[in-house]
């Protein structure tokens, strides 16, 4: 079942700007990742956030994560074009009997130069 | 240290054909997961595997789909007599332990049934 759900699902900017995804999932969480995927290819981890912090940084990224309200956000600074891609999150989760990574759709983001 | 590799990246089998995708863990890691991605959707999780042992496999379908993880060589992931609809790609991620929080994933395979 699905547990992420990314918002908006496609985002369009100039190059410059800053992008916001948001992400609300179901169910309590240990940790929350946000990845990367650009058309065609792999999934490259950007950052996890526990479920005891509130923030975090890296590089241009900013995560901040809302346990009460179940909702996490990932806001890309100065975006580059090079940032064009889909962006999901994933939550753990124990379903079946053990624990595994539930991805929600994903988010495209463009980033026109 | 590679990372996580798969192999072939990209498939195309007729219908009917069986498909093998190939996952080579990270070294150290015996942890393998298998994970389907229809075009324009997020990662569904499919099979948990540990060395030789299928921990999880609630995920996959109960018909012509099996995995396994041998205590050498790779992990498996076999689709028999493949219809259109298998048509994604398949990841797989690797971990030293159960659950995702350290783990990697590879490029993935990408199956075209026709």
């Amino acid at each position: 079942s699905q547990q992420g759900e990314e918002d908006p699902q496609a985002l369009s900017i100039q190059e410059g700007e800053n992008a916001t995804m948001n992400c609300s999932y179901k169910t309590s969480i240990n940790n929350l990742q946000w990845y990367r995927q650009n058309s065609g290819r792999g999934l490259v981890h950007l950052i996890l956030i526990r479920s005891n912090e509130r923030e975090k940084h890296s590089g241009r990224l900013r995560v901040t994560l809302d346990t009460s309200k179940k909702s996490s956000s990932l806001l890309i600074t100065a975006s580059r074009a090079a940032d064009t891609a889909s962006y999901f999150c994933a939550t753990d989760a124990v379903q079946g009997g053990s624990e595994k990574l539930v991805f929600g759709k994903g988010m495209k983001l463009t980033v026109n130069p | 240290n590679a990372g996580v590799m798969q192999n072939p990246r990209h498939l195309v089998r007729r219908r009917g054909q069986e498909a093998r995708l190939r996952c080579s863990p990270m070294k150290g890691h015996s942890h393998v997961y298998w994970y389907r991605q229809l075009p324009e959707e997020g990662l569904k999780f499919m099979v948990y595997l540990q060395k030789e042992n299928i921990i999880d496999e609630s995920g996959m379908p109960k018909e012509r789909f099996s995995a396994e993880f041998p205590k050498e060589g790779p992990s498996i992931l076999r689709i028999q007599q493949v219809v259109r609809g298998d048509s994604a790609a398949y990841f797989c991620a690797s971990s030293p332990r159960q659950g995702l929080t350290e783990a990697f994933f590879g490029q993935g395979t990408r199956l075209t049934v026709v």
